[in-house]
């Protein structure tokens, strides 16, 4: 059984689209993440999110937005979307939000917009 | 405000040779978490190692072991006895207050590590 999964592996889109990638974890962990990896591998943390809190990067755009249905799901969507927003997005969940505790990630959703 | 150097960007060695990640970080916070993580080339994210501040203990786990040494703000990963599956992207990250009210994760660049058969 997958431990992270995401939905869809490649989302191919042009700019000014509306898109979502789903999230989903089978582990009973109370935290979700997600990362965004650019094209030179810079990798980031772009939100964190547990029943009582979300924790956003301040310097994710507005744009994106996590909308958890339940505490296995944390969904990631996306506005407006422009060229700089190809990129690789991972998923991952741990036990709890305290400190980052040991993440399982997702296999990544690579995003290209055209 | 924090930062995280991996100084060296690509890395080749010869199977069975041993190798060092270096890492270095800054943060004025004095609790805080160090991370390493490993990127295969098939590109799935996989979590190492978590170290808290204020436990310097050296930590070995098979062929990797972690060297944390606060008197010089480095967190240095070593692999013996390389073995060609080591070959990936290797990310270190700092757990700490950003200064700005909140808590931050920051990567370094990553080190690209070749273990040559």
């Amino acid at each position: 059984d997958t431990a992270v999964s995401q939905t869809p592996k490649y989302l191919v889109t042009q700019m000014g689209n509306d898109k979502s990638i789903k999230c989903e974890q089978n582990l009973g962990h109370d935290t979700m993440y997600w990362y965004k990896q650019d094209s030179k591998k810079f990798l980031k943390i772009m939100f964190s999110y547990n029943n009582k809190e979300l924790i956003i990067n301040e310097t994710v755009p507005n744009r994106f937005s996590p909308k958890s249905p339940d505490k296995a799901h944390l969904n990631l969507h996306i506005n407006s979307l422009e060229l700089g927003d190809s990129a690789v997005y991972f998923c991952a969940s741990s036990q709890d939000l305290v400190e980052y505790g040991e993440q399982f990630f997702g296999p990544g959703t690579r995003l290209t917009v055209l | 405000a924090q930062k995280v150097t991996q100084a060296q960007t690509e890395i080749s060695v010869v199977e069975k040779e041993d190798v060092t990640l270096d890492c270095v970080y800054e943060t004025r916070d004095t609790t805080y978490y160090l991370f390493w993580y490993k990127q295969p080339p098939s590109g799935e994210l996989v979590f190492l190692i978590r170290r808290n501040s204020f436990d310097e203990q050296n930590e070995i786990s098979g062929r990797y072991s972690w060297n944390f040494q606060k008197s010089t703000s480095s967190f240095n990963f070593t692999i013996t006895a390389s073995q060609v599956v080591d070959s990936a992207v290797y990310f270190c990250a700092l757990y700490a207050y950003s200064g700005a009210g909140s808590y931050q994760l920051t990567f370094g660049k990553g080190t690209k590590l070749s273990v040559i058969p």
